[in-house]
């Protein structure tokens, strides 16, 4: 079966300091992987996404991924971290066919100091 | 355009009850996605609607349903309520062309409390 794993649950940095997020997938097929952030009694929000084009992703709010398929990586990064980056951070993974089923990662709770 | 909408935001039920939640997807999304998502078991899967009709399903019991209506408005159900149902409840459209490939787009979600 197909699943995601975010090693860690918390992870915090200093304000201005490299953000990175680690997510690896298990897939037997080509996947297409999804990052998502869910701030405090919100939904949850798209930052970035790989479908198959450029293995280095580009996202909102200076956001970024690179789909490593030697190591079934898809971490997340941020070069300079921003209060307003204190959220928590979900990986996802989806498939070819026509269903859209995510299946999520356990998620991980970015902090940052001042 | 609109985003995805989730009513009732709040809902305490108490258990044995039923309860039906509602979504309208932004406008033209025709599938809808639900997931529930706890502090113990995560973001999980329920169910996926394309053009009223169930499309895929989680590994939930049947007492959790849902339906879809021709404008692509979605509701899902939990019949008798137990403590466990207690989460927050996600719905997400997308366009659907392009199944899995396609950006899912999430309502805030409806915070269900069954004491």
């Amino acid at each position: 079966a197909q699943s995601v794993t975010q090693l860690g649950s918390h992870v915090s940095v200093s304000e201005g300091a490299l953000v990175l997020l680690r997510c690896n997938y298990s897939s037997s097929v080509p996947p297409y992987l999804f990052w998502y952030v869910q701030y405090p009694n919100q939904g949850l929000q798209l930052l970035l996404k790989y479908t198959s084009a450029a293995t280095l992703v580009k996202g909102i709010n200076g956001f970024e991924a690179e789909f490593k398929k030697s190591e079934t990586s898809f971490h997340l990064t941020k070069p300079s971290a921003h209060m307003s980056d204190a959220a928590e951070y979900f990986c996802a993974v989806s498939y070819t066919g026509a269903n859209s089923k995510l299946t999520f990662g356990k998620g991980i709770t970015l902090s940052v100091r001042p | 355009k609109a985003g995805v909408t989730q009513t009732p935001r709040y809902l305490i039920k108490t258990r044995g009850q039923q309860v039906t939640l509602s979504c309208s997807p932004i406008s033209g999304h025709r599938s809808v996605s639900w997931y529930q998502q706890t502090p113990g078991q995560g973001l999980q899967f329920l169910f996926e609607y394309f053009s009223e009709t169930q499309r895929n399903k989680g590994n939930f019991p049947g007492r959790f349903s849902g339906r879809q209506f021709s404008n692509s408005r979605s509701e899902m159900n939990v019949s008798t309520l137990e403590l466990g149902d207690s989460a927050l409840y996600l719905c997400a459209s997308s366009s659907n062309g392009q199944g899995g490939r396609s950006e899912q787009y999430f309502g805030p979600g409806t915070r269900l409390t069954v004491t």
